[in-house]
């Protein structure tokens, strides 16, 4: 059982360059978030979906985008990277509204 | 103001001892409580649900206190592999969870 599953692990990045952080789910769960993750600080949410086709800004949005045109995938796109957005990625999912969420392993991010 | 907020620690404590984190939250229309683990450079995994009446899973104990607007974690009998970040997470009625920075606890031999 996969559960939720992020690519890639690890990644550097020149500043300017855009990439996408994969991540996909096998347990039909209908809400997905991203969250980046600072060294010593919490988990901050950049966008969240309750469904396909579906998806809204968390509290740090800029600088990313997403998409959910299925219910397994919700890939973040960084269109121009910058130092800033250096951090843990952590991709997430949820059965229903206000139930336990079960992370992905991480995309550990740097940005020269 | 953050909408959740923990002391960083770190906590150090001997094995055996009994360790307490408390944890505030700003909205006080949220619904959902949890504390979740994190071990270093791993993703969070859900410890456990906190609920109104408060709930004990072996040696772990969590409580919420609405009015003053608090949950707690209690760890008895603290074992080596307790040593982790433990993350408080409040959920309000729009499908978001809010994260703290996380409390960190160290458990010496």
């Amino acid at each position: 059982n996969a559960g939720v599953t992020q690519t890639p692990k690890f990644r550097i990045l020149k500043i300017g360059q855009s990439m996408t952080l994969q991540c996909t789910q096998d347990m039909n769960h209908n809400y997905m978030y991203w969250y980046r993750q600072d060294p010593g600080m919490g988990l901050k949410l950049i966008y969240y979906s309750v469904g396909a086709g579906i998806t809204d800004k968390g509290e740090v949005p800029n600088g990313y985008n997403v998409s959910r045109s299925t219910t397994e995938d919700f890939p973040l796109r960084l269109e121009l990277a910058a130092p800033s957005q250096t951090s843990v990625y952590f991709c997430a999912s949820s059965p229903g509204h206000n139930t336990e969420a079960f992370f992905g392993q991480g995309t550990r991010l740097t940005v020269v | 103001r953050k909408e959740v907020e923990q002391d960083p620690g770190p906590f150090n404590v001997p094995e055996g001892a009994t360790v307490a984190f408390n944890c505030t939250y700003s909205n006080s229309a949220s619904q959902s409580f949890f504390w979740y683990r994190q071990d270093c450079r791993k993703e969070p995994k859900l410890l456990m649900s906190v609920y109104s009446s408060g709930n004990e899973d072996g040696r772990f104990t969590a409580q919420l206190n609405r009015a003053s607007q608090y949950i707690s974690l209690l760890i008895r009998d603290s074992k080596l592999s307790d040593s982790a970040t433990y993350l408080c997470v409040v959920s309000p009625n729009f499908n978001k969870f809010y994260f703290g920075s996380g409390t960190k606890l160290n458990v010496k031999p």
